[in-house]
């Protein structure tokens, strides 16, 4: 178990409406991410977050934004959702796994439909 | 730029057959190398690393080896079972906090 929450797990929206999933962590890590995995494309990086308020833009941002006001929180907001957002969401958190070098670990996923 | 390079899929093995998922990469220096599984409904799940060459990453029956002369960290296992059925990713992260991922590879074990 990573410590990762992911709210919603399942989400059905319409068109134009903002949408915002949620990712808690209890790890404490200081990276956060998040993807979206489409078949066809496997996983594509969103954005991501180095620190709290420290955030920057992945290979597919358009359309997506967000925010990290504390450690364990990292929000994901598509301000007017549309058909191609349609997807699966990963929230990832990274830090030192026992001097190991660090490791990526995945929430369990949220599926939002836009209709 | 870093990247990772995995076999096509689907494969569909038989209960007890022999198992290789090919994984080649490109990245400067010496990265961590890893493979995460991802069952049906679920997140993806780290399923073992390596972290230098040489090493062998092992859990559940699976390994792999961090071969930096072929730049290549294949997946093994010696006798699958229907339970091994999912998709499998190659990842590797190189400096910092950046992760690369294949496309997945698809596996279906048949009884």
């Amino acid at each position: 178990d990573a410590g990762i929450t992911q709210s919603p797990r399942h989400k059905v929206t319409e068109t134009g409406t903002p949408v915002t999933l949620r990712c808690h962590q209890t790890e404490n890590h200081r990276y956060m991410y998040w993807y979206r995995q489409d078949p066809g494309h496997g996983l594509r990086l969103i954005h991501y977050s180095y620190g709290v308020k420290d955030t920057d833009k992945g290979e597919v941002s358009d359309g997506y934004s967000v925010s990290r006001s504390k450690t364990e929180d990292f929000l994901l907001t598509l301000e007017s959702a549309t058909s191609s957002q349609t997807s699966v969401y990963f929230c990832a958190i990274s830090g030192r796994d026992r001097g190991l070098g660090n490791t990526i670990y995945f929430g369990e996923g949220s599926w939002l439909t836009v209709v | 730029g870093d990247s990772v390079t995995q076999m096509e899929g689907p494969v569909t093995l038989s209960e007890e057959a022999f198992l290789t998922i090919n994984c080649t990469y490109t990245a400067t220096g010496y990265p961590s190398l890893f493979w995460y599984v991802q069952y049906p409904g679920e997140g993806l799940q780290l399923l073992l690393k390596a972290t230098k060459a040489d090493d062998k990453g092992s859990n559940k029956g699976f390994e792999a080896t961090y071969r930096k002369e072929t730049t290549s960290f294949h997946l093994e296992k010696g006798s699958v079972q229907v339970s091994d059925s999912a998709v499998y990713f190659c990842a590797l992260s190189n400096t910092g906090n950046q992760f690369y991922f294949g496309t997945g590879t698809s596996l279906t074990v048949i009884p």
